[in-house]
């Protein structure tokens, strides 16, 4: 069975500086996807990114960027620079490539930036 | 419409109560999933559909859960004889279907269950 881990539970850093949340993953398939998720305080779980496990190729989306190595199972997410509206409940998750189509989560990093 | 809507958004139950929570997907999603998010936790998976055919219900943590899609757009998820337990945050997502690398699962607001 798959399983994610979030270890960090709760961070806090003051606006500006960098942040790093990890996720560390658990299957034994070789195909699979990972995503990250943000959940602010209304509650709806917003899309972020996508990875397939046959591409290692670091991203960068402005301020957010995401390494991905399998050699230690990991997928962690850097916010640069960061801001008040990043506030929120991280949430990593796993996708097989085959059988059920379901995401499995982590237990979320809730990120708390002060002003 | 533009997303994925679901209703109510919060729902107080008595125990023992019968409720319903609906979820429209958006439009031309072929899979729709329901998961279960309790407090301070990462969602859970119940169930999910392919159209109207439900694949897997291997989440549903009790016989008092059912879920359906009849006409493949549209589903319900219904809990009989509420239990306190089941006071959570019911999420509703839709995707594309298929499983492709390219898939993903878009995410309703939620619908906040608190039983009495």
């Amino acid at each position: 069975a798959q399983k994610v881990t979030q270890a960090q539970t709760e961070i806090s850093v003051v606006e500006k500086e960098d942040v790093t949340l990890d996720c560390v993953y658990e299957t034994r398939d070789t195909t699979y996807y990972l995503f990250w998720y943000k959940q602010p305080p209304s509650g709806e779980l917003v899309f972020l990114i996508r990875r397939n496990s046959f591409d290692e190729q670091n991203e960068i989306s402005g301020r957010y960027s995401w390494n991905f190595q399998k050699s230690t199972s990991s997928f962690n997410f850097t916010i640069t620079a960061s801001q008040v509206v990043d506030s929120a409940v991280y949430f990593c998750a796993l996708r097989l490539h085959f059988g059920n189509e379901k995401l499995t989560f982590g237990t979320g990093t809730r990120l708390t930036i002060i002003p | 419409g533009a997303g994925v809507s679901q209703s109510p958004r919060y729902k107080v139950a008595k125990r023992g109560q019968d409720v319903a929570l609906r979820c429209d997907p958006i439009s031309g999603h072929v899979s729709l999933f329901w998961y279960q998010q309790a407090l301070g936790q990462g969602p859970e998976f119940l169930t999910y559909f392919q159209n109207e055919a439900q694949l897997d219900k291997s989440g549903l943590p009790s016989d008092r859960f059912f879920a359906e899609r009849p006409e493949g757009s549209v589903s319900t998820l219904k809990i009989q004889r509420t239990q306190q337990e089941d006071s959570a945050v019911y999420l509703c997502a839709s995707s594309l279907g298929g499983g492709s690398w390219a898939d993903t699962q878009y995410f309703g607001p939620g619908t906040r269950l608190t039983v009495l």
